[in-house]
């Protein structure tokens, strides 16, 4: 159980052009999902977190207006890049807290597979 | 904010031998200490947790322990097999918000 789906594994996009990554809660209902960048070699830097139904609260230093999420549902996420430049590529990550699956209360968290995104 | 710090960077054991990895953490509200394995091009996974409640846990061959006085915890792998061979983060948080990562441990076990 607690399966997050992420897609797509893999992006290439032109310079200029918007991506949209989404995150799917498969068995349980996300209502916070977060959302990490990894550059190689380095650790999961925070970069926003979403809650269902309302707006998303951004790290300091995340542009918002750049890096669009959306939580419209219980099981849905989405990241769009907007505008996309070659400083953007990166590995993208989201995770989910995991409530509700046996029963009431925190069961942790779940991470997607994660999407390489290339600017070229 | 938490300021999760992890050493060592890279650690590289003989299959068979144990691994230690550890990290300390800066809020003393933080209750929630997972750890995580990931492989190349692919997002982490959880391999144990622990709160702030219980001073240790473990789960076959891995084994967390957590000082919450000296605000540390670690990671124990004992009889390591090339399959650990991965990189490692600890994470810490509060009341089950956002998790803040340590910067990594790159784990090589050679056979």
């Amino acid at each position: 159980g607690a399966v997050v789906s992420q897609h797509p594994s893999r992006v290439i996009c032109k310079s200029g052009t918007s991506v949209k990554i989404e995150c799917r809660s498969l068995d349980f209902q996300a209502t916070t999902m977060f959302w990490y960048r990894q550059f190689p070699k380095q650790s999961l830097m925070l970069m926003a977190t979403s809650n269902e139904g309302s707006k998303a609260t951004y790290e300091q230093g995340v542009e918002k207006d750049k890096f669009l999420i959306n939580h419209a549902s219980l099981t849905l996420s989405t990241l769009t890049v907007t505008s996309a430049h070659p400083e953007d590529s990166s590995f993208y990550i989201c995770s989910a807290r995991v409530t509700g699956l046996s029963g009431p209360g925190f069961r942790g968290y779940t991470f997607g597979s994660g999407t390489r995104l290339t600017v070229v | 904010g938490e300021n999760v710090e992890q050493h060592p960077s890279t650690l590289s054991v003989q299959e068979g031998d144990s691994a230690v990895i550890k990290c300390t953490y800066s809020d003393s509200a933080s209750n929630y200490f997972p750890w995580y394995k990931q492989e190349l091009g692919k997002g982490p996974q959880l391999i144990i947790d622990i709160r702030s409640n219980v001073g240790e846990k473990k789960d076959q061959r891995i084994a967390v322990t957590l000082n919450k006085t000296a605000k540390h915890f670690s990671l124990h792998i004992t009889e390591t097999q090339p399959e650990d061979s991965a990189v490692y983060f600890c994470a810490a948080s509060y009341n089950n918000n956002d998790m803040r990562f340590g910067a990594g441990t790159r784990l090589t076990v050679k056979p």
